[in-house]
């Protein structure tokens, strides 16, 4: 089966320029994550999707970020206008609606705003 | 909220065991996930506790205790390729499939 699948690998711009990531979930999974990971906050979540309604976004930074999840096989983060402090490694993940069932995370985006 | 506290470091040797512990403190707690980290890649799933005790699989165990806000990662046999950081991470009280992460332990394992 395949995995999280997450695009582009990496991603160099300069900044002011719009970012857009991009994420196809697990066939079958109910609840889609975004994520950052940078070596000084660690993992944090950004916004995450159940039945691709957004249920909580608290942990967007502002409201530079964007995230979008039109059907159940697609979801993308936009960033406009980036900044250099967004560089960082952005993980998409998805899960079952079940208890105990875990999170199964894409193999992320490398960004890097110049 | 949710605070989860783990060492940042740690070396061992290989052959060895090593034990990894966390804490948190929550405002509500639906189960406790350990996932593996190598550099530059995604985390991988390794555990999942809910009700107190000692899960085992293979080399790797690991322990909960709710009334203490407790976990702790037991790896055994270590081998080189166990170098890698281990992400301790809480799942929210409420209703989905909310986790919140730790820091992570950086783990180093020599000869």
């Amino acid at each position: 089966d395949a995995g999280v699948i997450q695009s582009p690998r990496h991603e160099v711009t300069e900044m002011g320029q719009e970012v857009t990531l991009r994420c196809k979930p697990i066939s079958g999974h109910d609840y889609l994550f975004w994520y950052r990971q940078t070596m000084m906050r660690g993992l944090e979540l950004l916004i995450y999707f159940n039945n691709n309604v957004p249920i909580d976004d608290s942990g967007m930074p502002e409201d530079r970020f964007s995230a979008k999840m039109p059907n159940a096989s697609f979801s993308t983060l936009k960033i406009q206008p980036s900044e250099p402090r967004d560089s960082a490694v952005y993980f998409c993940a998805s899960s079952h609606d079940r208890v105990g069932k875990p999170q199964h995370f894409g193999d992320g985006t490398r960004l890097s705003i110049l | 909220g949710q605070n989860i506290d783990q060492p940042t470091e740690m070396t061992a040797t290989e052959g060895a065991i090593v034990q990894i512990n966390c804490t948190y403190q929550t405002s509500g707690f639906n189960g406790l996930f350990w996932y593996q980290q190598h550099a530059g890649e995604a985390p991988t799933f390794l555990s999942y506790n809910v009700l107190d005790g000692l899960e085992e699989k293979g080399r790797f165990s690991s322990f909960l205790s709710r009334s203490k806000g407790y976990s702790y990662l037991l790896l055994k046999e270590l081998q080189m390729k166990d170098s890698a950081s281990y992400l301790c991470a809480v799942r929210d009280g409420g209703g989905g499939n909310k986790l919140t992460f730790g820091t992570g332990t950086q783990l180093k394992v020599e000869l």
